[in-house]
């Protein structure tokens, strides 16, 4: 049974540029939730996909867009990219429900020059 | 606003000792908590968790207590190995906030030999 994937591992761009990350969820789950964790901190919840539309939205600009496919598959877009913008993006899938443990996966790590 | 909160950075203990990571938040709506590890360059893995209609839940070497009157909550790993040195966060979710979870700092565990 495969876990949450993540692609690509890692990802170098330049300020202005557009980023995509992907994510496949765990086998049976239905809701991706997308997270940033800067350096030395925990990591901040940016939004959630169930049945293909955004459920929920944490503090994040509208740069940061997402998209979740029949196959409950996720992608995280991300425009006009700041430097501030290099973290490590983790995808978690679950049933979605209240008090579903969230698993994780191994994250994209972007580095913005 | 720091709605999970874990005031120590590092925990140091020795193998087979007990090891007490701590965990406070002022949220009251929150009322499922859990614990994740995470190793660098890997996704957090989840480790244990705890419904507010309980105080403690144990597995294995991991025993989570939740006291709600103090909005505080503990993870003590007996005994404690080498292996378990990773970074510990705790994270909290609630009814308000759907599925999302908020995440503390993370503290960093070193088990020496």
């Amino acid at each position: 049974d495969a876990g949450v994937t993540q692609s690509p591992t890692h990802l170098i761009k330049t300020r202005g540029q557009q980023v995509t990350l992907r994510c496949s969820p765990k086998s049976g789950h239905d809701t991706v939730s997308w997270y940033q964790q800067a350096l030395g901190q925990g990591p901040q919840f940016i939004f959630q996909y169930y049945e293909e539309e955004e459920r929920q939205r944490g503090n994040f600009p509208d740069r940061f867009s997402g998209h979740q496919f029949p196959n409950y598959s996720s992608e995280l877009n991300v425009n006009a990219l700041l430097l501030g913008d290099s973290a490590l993006y983790l995808c978690a899938s679950s049933h979605g429900g209240a008090q579903e443990t969230q698993y994780f996966g191994p994250g994209t790590r972007l580095l913005v020059l | 606003d720091q709605q999970v909160k874990q005031n120590s950075p590092s925990l140091s203990v020795q193998e087979g000792r007990i090891s007490i990571l701590n965990c406070d938040y002022t949220n009251s709506m929150f009322d499922y908590f859990l614990w994740y590890k995470k190793y660098p360059a890997e996704g957090p893995t989840f480790l244990i968790s705890i419904s507010s209609i309980k105080d403690k839940n144990e597995d294995g070497r991991f025993t989570v207590f939740l006291n709600k009157s103090a909005k505080h909550l503990s993870l003590h790993i007996v005994p404690s190995q080498p292996g378990d040195s990773a970074v510990y966060f705790c994270a909290a979710s609630g009814e308000t906030s759907g599925s999302r979870l908020t995440f503390g700092e993370g503290t960093q565990l070193t088990v020496n030999p």
